[in-house]
C-alpha cells in the first residue's frame, strides 16, 4: 500500500546550521507529494509541494526535489533559524482512486540560539 | 481572508458524555476533514466528507460520527466520551481531490 516515512526525532541543531529531514515514499504511479509544518499551538500549513518527478519544491528557504528514483522527497534548509522550530510532515496523495492524502509520523525540529 | 475556525480550542469532558466538536470553513471547499493527533501515531483520518449530505469513515472512526447539512460546517460528534478518544482535533478542507489542506489551529480534549 501507500505509506511515507520520514526520519525520526527531535532533530536539534544550532542557529544558521544546514538542515536535512529525510522522506521517502512507497505508492505506484506518480503521488503527488508535500511538506507541511506545525507550529506550536497551530495547525498544519502547506510549506511546499511537488507533483512530478524532478520538480523541486521550494518556500521560506525550504526546499524538496521529487526524486522518482529514489522514492524521496528530503527537505532542506540552507541555514536554519530558531522560528524554523515546529514539526515538519512529509505526506503524498497517491495517484489512484483513493486518493486521500497518507502523511507521515512527523518530525520534531530544535533550533539552538 | 478565508479561514477555517474549530472550537472550543479546549474542552474537558468525563466519560460517557456526549461532546460535539465544531467546524466552520469560510473557504467554500467541497472536501472537510477530521483528524486526531496523538504522540507516536502523527495524524489519523477519522471522517471525512466530499460534499453536502455526504460522510465517509476514516481509519479511526469507532466512536464518532459527522454529517454534512452545509458546505461550511462539519461538526464531529463524540457519542459516548472515552478515555481513549483524549486527542488534539484537526479539521482540514480542500477545494477539490489531490489539492493540498487547509487545517484549523485544533481542538485539546481531555476526556476524564
Amino acid at each position: 500500500g501507500n505509506s511515507v516515512t520520514q526520519m525520526e526525532g527531535p532533530v536539534t541543531l544550532s542557529e544558521e546550521a544546514f538542515l536535512t529531514i529525510n522522506c521517502t515514499y512507497t505508492a505506484t504511479g506518480y503521488p503527488s507529494l508535500f511538506w507541511y509544518v506545525q507550529y506550536p499551538g497551530e495547525g498544519l500549513q502547506l510549506l511546499l509541494k511537488a507533483t512530478k518527478a524532478d520538480d523541486k519544491g521550494s518556500n521560506k528557504g525550504f526546499e524538496a526535489t521529487y526524486r522518482k528514483e529514489t522514492t524521496s522527497f528530503h527537505l532542506e534548509k540552507g541555514s536554519v533559524q530558531v522560528s524554523d522550530s515546529a514539526v515538519y510532515f512529509c505526506a503524498l496523495i497517491p495517484l489512484n482512486r483513493d486518493d486521500k492524502i497518507i502523511f507521515g509520523k512527523g518530525t520534531r525540529l530544535h533550533i539552538l540560539p | 481572508d478565508a479561514e477555517i475556525t474549530q472550537s472550543p480550542r479546549h474542552k474537558i469532558t468525563e466519560t460517557g458524555r456526549q461532546v460535539t466538536l465544531a467546524c466552520h470553513q469560510t473557504w467554500n471547499h467541497n472536501n472537510m476533514f477530521w483528524y486526531r493527533q496523538d504522540l507516536g501515531h502523527g495524524l489519523r483520518l477519522i471522517h471525512y466528507s466530499y460534499g453536502v449530505h455526504d460522510t465517509n469513515k476514516g481509519e479511526v472512526s469507532d466512536g464518532y460520527s459527522v454529517s454534512r447539512s452545509n458546505t461550511e460546517d462539519l461538526p464531529l460528534t463524540l457519542e459516548s466520551a472515552a478515555s481513549s478518544q483524549t486527542s488534539v482535533y484537526f479539521c482540514a478542507s480542500s477545494l477539490r481531490t489531490r489539492a493540498p489542506l487547509h487545517f484549523g489551529n485544533g481542538t485539546r480534549l481531555t476526556v476524564t
